[in-house]
């Protein structure tokens, strides 16, 4: 009963610096999703994908990457790390567009 | 755009009081709709979907009206532990998925 596997759990990053927050999921989804979370605001779209090899842009892709090379991951890198982009990130799987999604438990990541 | 809109709150109620929640959707070419509930620091989890017929899972009731374009969650006999942020989902029809509202927060008080 593993669902959406997310790690790190917490990670402090210095200004410039790179890093990929990992997402696994076991149920066999196509569709899987990242989203950031500020403080006290709502969910933000940052990219999402509908099968392996397939990625988009969501509403805030700009400082982010993506790859989905198999089902069952969705890896999203961050290339030079800025303070805005700390954050709280979820990832996410679904069985299809109006399906409800499995959230992973997030990566909280600080930008210092 | 796909918007969904919810009272932020935050609604303080008694413990044992019934309370209710709406939100408004603007996508009339939406599908499914689902409330999320999100503790503090959590991710959300699905309470439960809403079906055009309404549902009910036990103290929770979801209704649909798809000519106003709003849904509801009534909680009846609120428990200390329904304290949380409440989120209202909407599917958008297309690939990239559901359209979340910026959630709803309730504080139940003893």
């Amino acid at each position: 009963n593993a669902g959406v596997t997310q790690t790190p759990k917490f990670r402090i990053l210095k200004i410039g610096q790179s890093m990929t927050l990992q997402c696994t999921q076991d149920m066999n989804h196509n569709y899987m999703y990242w989203y950031r979370q500020d403080p006290g605001m709502g969910l933000k779209l940052i990219y999402y994908s509908v099968g392996a090899g397939i990625t988009d842009k969501g509403e805030v892709p700009n400082g982010y990457n993506v790859s989905r090379s198999t089902t069952e991951d969705f890896p999203l890198r961050l290339e030079l790390a800025a303070p805005s982009q700390t954050s709280v990130y979820f990832c996410a799987s679904s069985a299809g567009v109006n399906y409800g999604y499995t959230f992973g438990s997030g990566t909280r990541l600080t930008v210092v | 755009r796909k918007e969904v809109e919810q009272d932020p709150g935050p609604f303080n109620v008694p413990e044992g009081a019934t309370v209710a929640f709406n939100c408004t959707y603007s996508n009339s070419a939406s599908q499914s709709f689902f409330w999320y509930r999100q503790d503090c620091r959590k991710e959300p989890k699905l309470l439960m979907s809403v079906y055009s017929s309404g549902n009910e899972d036990g103290r929770f009731t979801a209704q649909l009206n798809r000519a106003s374009q709003y849904i509801s969650l009534l909680i009846r006999d609120s428990k200390l532990s329904d304290s949380a942020t409440y989120l209202c989902v909407a599917s958008g029809g297309g690939a990239d998925g559901l359209t979340f509202g910026k959630g709803t927060h309730l504080i139940i008080q003893p």
